[in-house]
């Protein structure tokens, strides 16, 4: 089965920052990549996948990038309500392996 | 809308077994696969497998291939997960997903239900 490795496991930024979240896939996914943000006891939330898709309602800062293997999530201007955790998932074929989760905080 | 709504909470001693539900509304049963998809506390998210509403064929991840059985009952428009020989390690929440159109990942999930295994 395919990993899915995000890094870092967790950063603390301040409001304003530019925030990058890495995930690398052990075996090439296309562009079969999502991204999703989770909020302590709340339901995930599909924030961005494919090449750059962006779910309706998601504020433009978030955008996502990568083929292949490698793939990012920035926030460009990070606020204080993106304080989340935030996982990647691959979603070719299955398994959808998820990705360890990047937790976000403010510093 | 709410498209899909779980059971509720269980507690399970261990060994026990424990049948959670997903209830699509009835227009939408068949629009897409269902996955399931567990928390534990503290954890990251674990992809357990999916079922085809249409056919009733699941795909399980190898680590639960052995204790877990998705089904689906088109009279209800339910879809049931069911996990057995459960230890304190399935203490969980546990959801169902499922895509919003063809291309897409998951974009639509029930509320989630705690399962709790404890003796």
């Amino acid at each position: 089965d395919i990993q899915m490795t995000q890094s870092p496991s967790s950063l603390s930024a301040s409001v304003g920052d530019r925030v990058t979240i890495t995930c690398r896939a052990s075996q090439a996914i296309n562009n079969y990549l999502a991204w999703y943000q989770v909020k302590p006891g709340k339901v995930p939330k599909l924030l961005i996948y494919g090449a750059s898709t962006l779910q309706s309602g998601v504020p433009s800062r978030f955008s996502a990038s990568g083929s292949g293997t490698d793939f990012t999530l920035t926030i460009s201007s990070l606020q204080p309500e993106d304080v989340a955790t935030y996982y990647c998932q691959k979603f070719d074929t299955a398994p959808w392996t998820f990705g360890q989760g990047t937790k976000v905080e403010i510093k | 809308q709410v498209q899909l709504v779980q059971s509720g909470a269980e507690v399970r001693k261990p060994g026990a077994s424990v049948k959670i539900s997903c209830r699509a509304s009835e227009h939408t049963f068949a629009s897409f696969h269902i996955h399931w998809v567990r928390q534990a506390p503290g954890q990251g998210f674990e992809w357990m497998g999916v079922l085809n509403p249409i056919n009733g064929k699941p795909y399980y991840t190898q680590k639960f291939q052995d204790r877990v059985t998705m089904t689906r009952d088109t009279s209800t428009s339910t879809f049931d997960m069911e996990l057995s020989s459960l230890t304190s390690e399935d203490t969980a929440v546990y959801y169902c997903a499922r895509r919003v159109h063809l291309t897409s990942p998951l974009g639509d999930w029930g509320q989630g239900t705690l399962v709790t295994v404890s003796s």
